[in-house]
């Protein structure tokens, strides 16, 4: 069975630039993260979604970032415009049903703003 | 704003066991305890996960006493590819449940 998967695994791009990340979460699973993490530190919660509905986006920056998760299975993250401070790892994770179940992480996308 | 605490870092030799305790003193009747292990340039993977007493799979065991304030990670006979950040989760679904990290514990493992 395949895991998370995440697209792309590196991006570097300019500041001010629009960068865009996918992720295609394990079949079934309902529940799905967002987390971006720095180096040295443990991952911090983006968004999650229950199905295509997000139930808790409160730490989203929501006036650079935005997300979407149509039909409830692949989910796009985007940042516009990319600032210096972006530069991090962003990881989805799934799992099947709420924030108790067994979540699986992909590899995440390393971005660099430059 | 409730959190997890856990020990920064911890060292230790290949064969010795090794216990990683976390804290969480506002943990709701909701809330499953889970530990996660972390490579560099991976993302976390599931280690175990309980809501009260013991619990042991293949990898590791999880202690969590009566009042389920702080919960205790055994990882039995380190080696060397133990060397990982492992991390400890509390949803907190009296405040929203969310699944939030906190820094870790920095394990490393010395032949």
């Amino acid at each position: 069975e395949a895991g998370v998967v995440q697209s792309p695994r590196y991006k570097i791009i300019e500041k001010k630039q629009p960068v865009a990340f996918w992720c295609n979460p394990i079949s079934g699973h309902n529940t799905l993260y967002w987390y971006l993490q720095n180096l040295g530190q443990g991952p911090e919660l983006l968004i999650r979604y229950e199905n295509e509905e997000a139930v808790d986006d409160s730490q989203l920056p929501k006036d650079r970032f935005s997300a979407e998760r149509l039909k409830g299975v692949d989910s796009t993250l985007k940042i516009q415009p990319a600032e210096l401070g972006d530069s991090a790892v962003y990881l989805c994770a799934s799992s099947l049903s709420g924030v108790n179940t067994e979540a699986f992480f992909g590899q995440g996308t390393r971005l660099t703003v430059v | 704003l409730a959190k997890t605490t856990q020990p920064i870092s911890m060292d230790s030799y290949e064969g010795q066991e090794v216990n990683i305790t976390c804290s969480h003193n506002n943990i709701a009747t909701n809330d499953y305890i889970t530990w996660y292990q972390q490579f560099p340039s991976q993302g976390p993977r599931f280690i175990i996960q309980g809501y009260k007493t013991k619990v042991t799979n293949e990898v590791a065991s999880l202690f969590i006493p009566a009042d389920r304030k702080s919960s205790t990670l055994s990882l039995p006979r380190v080696s060397l590819s133990d060397t990982a950040v492992y991390y400890c989760l509390v949803p907190y679904y009296n405040q929203g449940g969310k699944l939030i990290f906190g820094q870790g514990t920095e394990l490393s493992v010395k032949p």
